[in-house]
């Protein structure tokens, strides 16, 4: 069976500063990796997705992933946080054998002025 | 916004009654998903369909049911409701299955069973 984990269930980060939201996976055969952000009353919206390829996946919004097959890993990152980055993020999974994606818990991302 | 719309935006139903929750997906689209999500939770793949036929399903009793038409909407349809039904309700519509293809998530009915 396929899983995620988002071991953070709130990040707090200074505006301006880096930021980092992660993502570990477990999954039968190659993964299909994504992440998604949800705003408050409002449905999830795609950012990015790895499926092959380069493991520096870069996004909408300025935000970037990196794959990490080893670690079965696939953190969310950005440079540089805004306030307006304040939101929930879910990362999501699913391998070429199946057309189910298992999503994770959601992180809440707090920036901060 | 994407171009996904679902309604109704809030119901409230009685412990029992059925449910019909609607789905229009982006245009070009032709594979919807369903997903409950409870609070503080992620979303749970409730089950997919593609070109009107069901393709995957999630851990969901046979009274979750569904539909899509010839021209991609979809229905989500839930019988003899319990309290735990109550959640955000999210359709999602991709080009192709939803494994391995972005989703474009619709803002969600809020169901809440008393």
């Amino acid at each position: 069976a396929q899983s995620v984990a988002q071991p953070e269930d709130q990040v707090n980060v200074a505006e301006g500063n880096p930021l980092t939201v992660k993502c570990t996976y477990s999954v039968s055969g190659n993964p299909y990796l994504f992440w998604y952000v949800q705003y408050p009353n409002r449905g999830l919206q795609f950012l990015l997705k790895y499926i092959t390829g380069d493991n520096l996946v870069k996004g909408s919004y300025g935000f970037e992933a990196e794959f990490n097959k080893s670690q079965t890993s696939f953190h969310l990152k950005k440079p540089s946080a805004l306030v307006s980055d304040s939101a929930l993020y879910f990362c999501a999974v699913t391998s070429g054998g199946s057309y189910i994606p298992t999503f994770g818990r959601g992180t809440s991302l707090i920036v901060h002025p | 916004e994407t171009g996904v719309t679902q309604s109704p935006t809030h119901l409230i139903k009685t412990r029992g009654q059925q449910v019909t929750l609607r789905c229009s997906s982006q245009s070009g689209h032709n594979t919807v998903s369903w997903y409950q999500q409870a609070l503080g939770q992620g979303p749970q793949f409730i089950f997919q369909y593609y070109r009107e036929e069901e393709n995957g399903r999630g851990n969901f009793p046979p009274r979750f049911s569904g539909l899509q038409f010839p021209n991609y909407s979809s229905e989500l349809n839930v019988n003899a409701l319990e309290l735990d039904d109550s959640a955000l309700y999210l359709c999602a519509s991709s080009l192709g299955l939803a494994g391995g293809n972005e989703q474009f998530f619709g803002p969600g009915t809020r169901l809440t069973v008393l």
